[in-house]
């Protein structure tokens, strides 16, 4: 069964360090997205993309993040100067169609900032 | 603003039980539903959807029922099971926005043997 894969599982930074998530969404899908959840809470939007180009974004997405599609396969999410505020899971999500139609999520990437 | 809510943060239930998860949502525009399943370390899981046109739609022994009128979205798991034990997340799609969703805070369904 075609799954959206992310790595690394687990990521520790230092504040004011750049990171890059990366994500393999599934292969004939066309919309992509991320999401963060902090530990007990809820699953929180952050930007969705699509034709190359972000096609919604969160008050969360601010000028530190980033998302690029480098390649016909992955998808990235980078934060250039992370803050200990963005420990978090950070969830990748594709689907075929951008409504009405279900998103696959990854597994995550804990984001651990020190 | 926008929020999707749910009523009861933890459900505990007797296996072989029925479970109802309840959610109240506030965007009138939204036109998609969804709920997802999310075992401990893991990402959210699709379990159902349904349409605004619709108000019921049943799955493998799951049900949602959507309530237009006062906003109200339901999840009915029958004979719940102990591998049903996870947290359960509503999400809305609004209208042309790109398909972001927009999710409820979670109830945790605990089911006990």
């Amino acid at each position: 069964e075609p799954e959206v894969t992310q790595t690394p599982s687990h990521q520790v930074t230092q504040m004011g360090q750049e990171v890059i998530l990366r994500c393999v969404p599934i292969s004939n899908h066309l919309y992509f997205y991320w999401y963060r959840q902090i530990l007990g809470q809820k699953v929180e939007f952050l930007v969705s993309f699509y034709n190359n180009e972000i096609s919604e974004k969160s008050e969360i997405f601010d000028d530190q993040f980033s998302v690029e599609r480098p390649d016909g396969s992955n998808f990235t999410l980078k934060i250039r100067s992370t803050k200990l505020e963005d420990s978090a899971m950070y969830f990748c999500a594709s689907s075929d169609e951008g409504t009405n139609t279900e998103a696959f999520f990854g597994q995550g990437t804990r984001l651990t900032v020190v | 603003g926008e929020s999707v809510g749910l009523h009861l943060p933890t459900l505990s239930v007797q296996e072989g039980d029925n479970s109802i998860i309840n959610c109240a949502y506030s965007n009138s525009a939204s036109d998609y539903f969804i709920w997802y399943k999310q075992e401990s370390g893991k990402g959210p899981q699709f379990i159902i959807d349904i349409r605004s046109n619709m108000d019921k739609r049943q799955g493998q022994r799951v049900t949602v029922l959507l309530n237009k009128t006062v906003k109200h979205l339901s999840l009915q798991i029958a004979a719940t099971q102990p591998g049903d034990s996870a947290v359960y997340f509503c999400a809305e799609t609004p209208y042309n926005q790109g398909g972001k969703l927009i999710f409820g805070q979670g109830t945790e369904l605990s089911v006990k043997p």
